[in-house]
């Protein structure tokens, strides 16, 4: 199958400083690419969608401007977790959607990065 | 109203045995795709099986098995011969296809006891 690549895996910053989390998808190009955000033993919460070329689509209750997507290519997706604050503490992980298959079967997603705030 | 529903918060099971886990999900789109995906403790999400609303029959992956009750709007994955690996969450997910969103449970955690 497809392979989406997400990096790092686990980052512990300071709070106050900004974090990038990046996700290629390595072998097709996506012109979608999902964040999500998963607190521990719950399911993933979908934060955003983000469409190459274009601005991000945030769901309900995501602040845009400190949650900031880039998707500047059809192979990378970053998001940046600006000013982090301990209760940005969460596991964040991406998916992609094949940009060349008209009702992609299924979506690939990134390992998932730990970020701990401290 | 909940896309997708998972009733079942934990589930355990013996070794070798077959377990059945729940999902039911919402949907007034014709077209849609059903998914199943394992998310063992390191965090990545395994897709496991693919049900598209049309197929006329169960999909079958090695030892997963989706019995796929289109009228009930349920979607159960049967895992057969549990084993140790076996012991994850698992999430059920629905994929309308007047959209790319993907709506997902919130997950049953699977243990199999040895």
């Amino acid at each position: 199958g497809a392979v989406v690549s997400q990096h790092p895996s686990r980052v512990i910053c300071k709070s106050g400083t900004s974090v990038k989390i990046e996700c290629r998808s390595l072998d097709f190009q996506a012109t979608t690419m999902f964040w999500y955000r998963q607190f521990p033993k719950q399911s993933l919460m979908l934060m955003a969608t983000s469409n190459e070329g274009s601005k991000a689509t945030y769901e309900q209750g995501v602040e845009k401007d400190k949650f900031l997507i880039n998707h500047a290519s059809l192979t990378l997706s970053t998001l940046t977790v600006t000013s982090a604050h301990p209760e940005d503490s969460s596991f964040y992980i991406c998916s992609a959607l094949e940009s060349s298959t008209q009702g992609s079967t299924e979506a690939f997603f990134g390992q998932g990065t730990r970020l701990t705030v401290v | 109203a909940q896309k997708i529903t998972q009733t079942q918060p934990g589930m355990f099971v013996q070794e070798k045995e077959a377990v059945t886990l729940d999902c039911t999900y919402d949907t007034s789109d014709p077209s849609y795709g059903l998914f199943w995906y394992k998310q063992p403790s390191s965090g990545e999400m395994i897709f496991l099986i693919y049900q598209g609303s049309y197929d006329q029959q169960n999909a079958t992956e090695g030892r997963y098995s989706l019995n796929f009750q289109k009228a009930r709007k349920s979607a159960n994955l049967v895992i057969s011969a549990s084993q140790l690996g076996d012991s994850a969450m698992y999430f059920c997910a629905m994929r309308e296809n007047t959209g790319n969103q993907f709506y997902f449970g919130t997950g049953t955690s699977l243990t199999v006891i040895p």
